[in-house]
């Protein structure tokens, strides 16, 4: 089992604003990353950091944290952003790495 | 252009051997440090291990520590993951990342992220 824990699925409507979030303790003292994947490609960075995104990601992509949770928010989401996402940090057992269990995103 | 590529995966019996290889290309390979992430069918993203630039500092995940090897040969622009008692439950899609970390001087954050993956190469290990 992850120590991120994500939602499995979350859902939104073409045009609306959706949240998509990642719990675990190590976020108290770590940033997550953010990764898409859609089917049958590789993962793509999205987000990393406080709040930073890659070139070429959209702005309506954005991150945030707070206590142990770090939250990846899409503002105006489009039929393209439908995807999986995983978050990624480090996790409370020493390990360097580890990524949540990913949430389907569903646009409507 | 900034690129991984994965070479290597195959059929495998269990209790097997392979090894993985990554060649980067368009960016300083010297510099960064590399990972190695599987997804199973059907399943998520699972790290599995990690390699810093120069090689001083490897880290495993739980599930292959003792079995698999992480290094890389920065002269060639290239990551390898030897592989050995390979397990049913090692099948899977195997991704090469880049690596980058940071440090928020004014939340005293630390942050990592993987910039750049390659296509992946898929493993199976099935008798």
């Amino acid at each position: 089992s992850s120590e991120l824990t994500q939602d499995p699925a979350v859902s939104v409507a073409l045009g609306q604003t959706v949240r998509i979030t990642c719990q675990g303790d190590s976020l108290r003292r770590y940033y997550a990353s953010w990764y898409q994947q859609k089917p049958g490609q590789a993962p793509l960075l999205v987000i990393y950091g406080k709040n930073n995104r890659p070139s070429g990601i959209p702005d309506r992509f954005s991150g945030s944290s707070s206590g142990n949770t770090a939250s990846l928010t899409i503002t105006g989401a489009q039929a393209e952003d439908e995807a999986d996402y995983y978050c990624n940090s480090r996790d409370s057992s020493g390990n360097p790495r580890v990524f949540g269990g990913g949430t389907k995103l569903t646009v409507l | 252009e900034v690129q991984l590529v994965e070479s290597g995966g195959g059929l495998v019996k269990p209790g097997g051997s392979l090894r993985l290889s990554c060649a980067a290309s368009g960016f300083t390979f010297s510099a960064y440090s590399m990972n190695w992430v599987r997804q199973a069918p059907g399943k998520g993203l699972e790290w599995v291990s990690s390699i810093s630039s120069s090689s001083s500092y490897i880290y495993y995940a739980d599930s292959v520590k003792g079995r698999f090897t992480i290094s890389r040969d920065n002269a060639k622009n290239s990551l390898y993951l030897q592989m050995h008692s390979l397990r049913a439950e090692d099948t899977a899609v195997y991704y090469c990342a880049r690596g980058d970390e940071n440090y928020d001087l004014l939340t005293a954050f630390y942050y990592y992220y993987m910039d750049v993956w390659g296509k992946g190469t898929t493993v199976t290990v099935s008798s």
